[in-house]
């Protein structure tokens, strides 16, 4: 089945400066990278997702990249604010797993912290 | 906006007892799923559906079973509680295909 690690599992960072997190998965037929943010004491929330007939996706100071042959994707966040302290995750998806395409694998985490 | 209700925030239940964790989605999707979320071990998923009375098991549903009646409501269900299911469970739903999961806010459940 779908591996997905994620690195680093803390980043502490200060303000304005940029974040980086990677991912890697390892079943080739994965087509669809959602990140995750999740604040405390929430549930995580959709930020920005991927597909893999896509290499970039930028929102705002957001961006994702994807290396289909490489199989990885990163997360860039630039101008970090304090409020971007959280936990993100990345997840791999849409290979079928039994009767459904909506599974989601999830990496474990990173902890990023925006010092002001 | 779509809502992801999970019934409680908070639990504390004894050891050996029958815990039952409720979630319900407003959205009408086909995927339901619930989630264990340990520090360092990230999101795990335990059991999903992808339609009422079906369920598969995900990567680690001992000690789980789950129930899906309607299609709003999914079950997670604890036969005979532990310590080591002391957690936060998070459950989530999906329409059909490679969309957006939506999480409820988590419920955090002590084992004593």
């Amino acid at each position: 089945g779908e591996n997905v690690e994620q690195h680093p599992s803390t980043l502490s960072v200060q303000e304005g400066d940029s974040a980086v997190i990677k991912c890697t998965y390892s079943d080739s037929a994965s087509n669809y990278f959602p990140w995750y943010k999740q604040e405390l004491g929430k549930g995580p929330q959709l930020i920005i997702d991927i597909r893999s007939n896509v290499g970039e996706k930028k929102d705002q100071r957001i961006a994702v990249t994807l290396n289909k042959t490489a199989k990885h994707f990163s997360l860039h966040i630039t101008e970090t604010q304090p409020e971007d302290s959280a936990v993100y995750f990345c997840a791999a998806g849409g290979v079928r797993y039994g009767g459904s395409q909506g599974n989601l694998i999830f990496g474990k985490g990173t902890k990023l912290s925006v010092k002001p | 906006d779509v809502k992801v209700t999970q019934s409680s925030r908070y639990l504390v239940k004894r050891t050996g007892e029958k815990v039952f964790l409720e979630c319900v989605q407003d959205m009408d999707h086909e995927n339901m799923f619930w989630y264990r979320q340990d520090p360092g071990l990230g999101l795990r998923l335990i059991y999903f559906s992808y339609d009422v009375k079906m369920k598969e098991k995900g990567d680690i549903p001992e000690g789980y079973s789950v129930s899906r009646e309607k299609k709003e409501r999914f079950s997670l269900i604890l036969e005979s509680a532990s310590t080591n299911q002391t957690s936060m469970y998070l459950c989530a739903s999906v329409t059909g295909g490679n969309t957006e999961a939506f999480f409820g806010q988590g419920t955090r459940l002590t084992v004593v």
